[in-house]
């Protein structure tokens, strides 16, 4: 089955630093991949995804790369900001999984400081 | 997005006792809604996969005897932690897969129940 390793473990930047969280996944059917953030005692929240029929995705301060040929993809978080501080979670989704469950990576811990 | 609503967001129970947690989408129909358990500082562990009308499948390992999933409605899936241990205690997270134009295939998650038993 999936497997998706994510990398660093803990990330600490300064504020205004860029961001990257790395991802690693298995099974090369997997064909959507999206990226959650989770704030201290919530749920985790979407943030973006992308398929594997698109390269790259960006919104706002936020992009995500994806190749397909490595099996791996980035979370990008530019001009970050304190508010940005949470765990971050990738994920994978293979298409014969059912009703498109997801396959997380290990979270990473990102510190924004002031 | 599409809104998934969880109650309740914390519980404390004595051992013994069942607990039921509550996830509705809420602007949406779910067919599929998944339940996860987590621990402090780790990654989301799938318990099961609610499908409406329904029996949930359980991931290995999950007790589908102790976690009861119910999924009666397009917008509403229940967990009940039946007999309650310490061991139980944990942070308990629905999801639901979107359905339409915008959120189509998208998994949106509850805000969590943070269960604590005595």
């Amino acid at each position: 089955g999936e497997n998706v390793e994510q990398h660093p473990s803990t990330l600490s930047v300064q504020e205004g630093d860029s961001a990257v969280i790395k991802c690693t996944y298995s099974d090369s059917a997997s064909n959507y991949f999206p990226w959650y953030k989770q704030e201290l005692g919530k749920g985790p929240q979407l943030i973006i995804d992308i398929r594997s029929n698109v390269g790259e995705k960006k919104d706002q301060r936020i992009a995500v790369t994806l190749n397909k040929t490595a099996k791996h993809f980035s979370l990008h978080i530019t001009e970050t900001q304190p508010e940005d501080s949470a765990v971050y979670f990738c994920a994978a989704s293979p298409p014969y999984n059912q009703g498109g469950k997801l396959i997380f990576g290990q979270g990473t811990e990102l510190s924004v400081k002031p | 997005g599409a809104v998934v609503s969880q109650h309740p967001s914390r519980v404390i129970c004595k051992s013994g006792t069942s607990v039921k947690i509550e996830c509705r989408s809420l602007d949406f129909q779910a067919t599929t809604m998944f339940w996860y358990r987590q621990f402090p500082k780790k990654s989301l562990m799938l318990m099961a996969t609610s499908n409406e009308g329904s029996k949930a499948t359980y991931e290995q390992g999950v007790e589908k005897d102790k976690f009861l999933i119910n999924h009666a409605s397009l917008t509403l899936s229940t967990l009940t932690v039946t007999s309650a241990h310490p061991e139980d205690s944990s942070f308990y997270i629905c999801s639901a897969k979107g359905t339409g134009a915008s959120t189509n295939e998208k998994l949106f998650f509850g805000s969590g129940t943070q269960l604590s038993v005595l």
